[in-house]
């Protein structure tokens, strides 16, 4: 299976402030038609997760324009240009590249300082 | 914008089956294009992907979960469901249903549904 790995586990961070989650896998996410499928998913509390950015670097539609995604091979980052109250919650990475099994990522806690 | 809905019995006996169904709002279900996927998420923990079914039919499952789970499609009434045989505490979660393309997998999800197993 391909292992996921987050950091950090827990971010504070300060209102306005910039913020960075990363993720690595081990094995590249690379498929055969040139394309990592790794998304970043968001977990408001008590809410459903809702995916913020796919196949790396790819934002879906709604999405904040503060929110980025980059990487390839087995490094990945999702960064927030400036954090806001409603982006505190928890961030999954997840790949679909190599499966069964697709993987997520433990998490990182996104609070407010 | 689509809507899955999940639907089943919040609280299942120890070493009985779980059997959850997943309501999908428009044709989308027809399409070959979809992963109709599960995956769950014990209380305070993260996530773990169950099984999908795609192309009108095949099914993929996490080994973790070895021959204990089933997932079916009806795309005559918009649904997909799930099985888990065998049932212990640790099945414990709330159960979401998704959908994705099938590089991303997952793009969409349901509200979910928590599912106790408990005597």
């Amino acid at each position: 299976d391909v292992v996921m790995t987050q950091s950090p586990l827990s971010l504070p961070v300060t209102l306005g402030q910039p913020a960075s989650i990363s993720c690595r896998s081990s094995q590249s996410l690379v498929y055969s038609d040139g394309v990592a499928y790794l998304s970043w998913f968001q977990q408001r509390p008590g809410q459903s997760p809702r995916r913020l950015i796919y196949r790396a670097s790819n934002r879906d539609s709604g999405v904040p324009d503060r929110f980025s995604g980059s990487g390839s091979g087995t490094e990945f980052t999702l960064k927030i240009s400036r954090v806001e109250a409603e982006d505190v919650g928890i961030y999954y990475c997840m790949q679909g590249t190599h499966w069964p099994p697709v993987t997520f990522g433990g998490g990182t806690k996104v609070e407010i300082k | 914008q689509l809507q899955l809905q999940e639907s089943g019995p919040g609280l299942v006996t120890p070493s009985e089956t779980l059997s959850l169904t997943c309501t999908v709002s428009d044709d989308s279900i027809s399409s070959y294009s979809y992963f109709w996927s599960w995956i769950r998420q014990p209380p305070g923990k993260g996530l773990e992907w169950i099984g999908s079914v795609y192309d009108g039919g095949s099914t993929s499952y996490n080994p973790s979960l070895r021959t204990r789970a089933t997932m079916s499609i009806d795309t005559s009434r918009r649904q997909f469901s799930l099985k888990l045989t065998s049932v212990t505490a640790a099945d414990t979660a709330v159960y979401y249903c998704t959908r994705g393309l099938s590089g991303d997998k997952v793009d969409y999800w349901g509200q979910g549904t928590l599912v106790t197993v408990s005597s």
